[in-house]
């Protein structure tokens, strides 16, 4: 089975200031990572992911995310934020899957919510 | 590209009333899950759809229960429903055969309130 943790509810930051939204995940079997933005009244949209091969990974927007197989952890950075990124932040993993399989269910984390103060 | 679209955007029902929510996958997609979002929390897997028929579930009662048609769109059906079945219900879809089948990509959702 999997599980994520996302270790802050809330995020206060200042606009132009840098932020790391922390996530930690447990399985058994090898996994695939996603982050997902939620704004409000809206659906998920896909900010980026980790398949395999380089751990620091890029995404939409200017963010980030560093997968640390060791520490079991996918942080989420931005260097600097501003006032549009203040939505919800998800992280997701899945099972490494085959095609079809229903091993490719998500399970996400509670959520972070990042506010962007001026 | 046509991204993921789903019907209606709001709906009010009443407890034990029944209600059909609609999904279209994403251009080329063939695999269909659908996730319940409850207030201020992640989203909870339902179901997954593939070659219209369910293949994978999480953890909801037999009284949630979908279909996938031959054009892969699909439907999520609630029966009885309970006060605790208000949620943003979420549709996402994925390839099985194109690269990128790993990832899902969501439509808007439909937010259900159960009175």
């Amino acid at each position: 089975a999997q599980s994520v943790t996302q270790l802050d509810s809330q995020v206060p930051v200042f606009e132009e200031a840098p932020v790391e939204l922390r996530c930690n995940y447990s399985s058994s079997v090898s996994v695939y990572l996603f982050w997902y933005v939620q704004y409000p009244n809206q659906g998920l949209q896909l900010l980026l992911k980790y398949l395999s091969g380089s751990t620091l990974v890029k995404g939409i927007n200017g963010f980030e995310a560093e997968f640390n197989k060791s520490q079991t952890s996918f942080h989420l950075r931005k260097p600097s934020v501003h006032i549009s990124d203040t939505a919800e932040y998800f992280c997701a993993v899945s099972g490494r899957m085959n095609y079809g399989g229903s091993q490719g269910n998500l399970i996400f984390g509670k959520g972070t919510k990042l506010s962007v103060k001026p | 590209e046509t991204g993921v679209t789903q019907s209606p955007t709001h709906l009010i029902k009443t407890r034990g009333q029944q209600v059909t929510l609609r999904c279209s996958s994403q251009s080329g997609h063939n695999t269909v899950s659908w996730y319940q979002q409850a207030l201020g929390q992640g989203p909870q897997f339902i179901f997954q759809y593939y070659r219209e028929e369910e293949n994978g579930r999480g953890n909801f009662p037999p009284r949630f229960s979908g279909l996938q048609f031959p054009n892969y769109s699909s439907e999520l059906n609630v029966n009885a429903l309970e006060l605790d079945d208000s949620a943003l219900y979420l549709c996402a879809s994925r390839s099985s055969v194109l690269q990128g089948a790993e990832t899902q990509y969501f439509g808007p959702g439909t937010r259900l309130l159960v009175l």
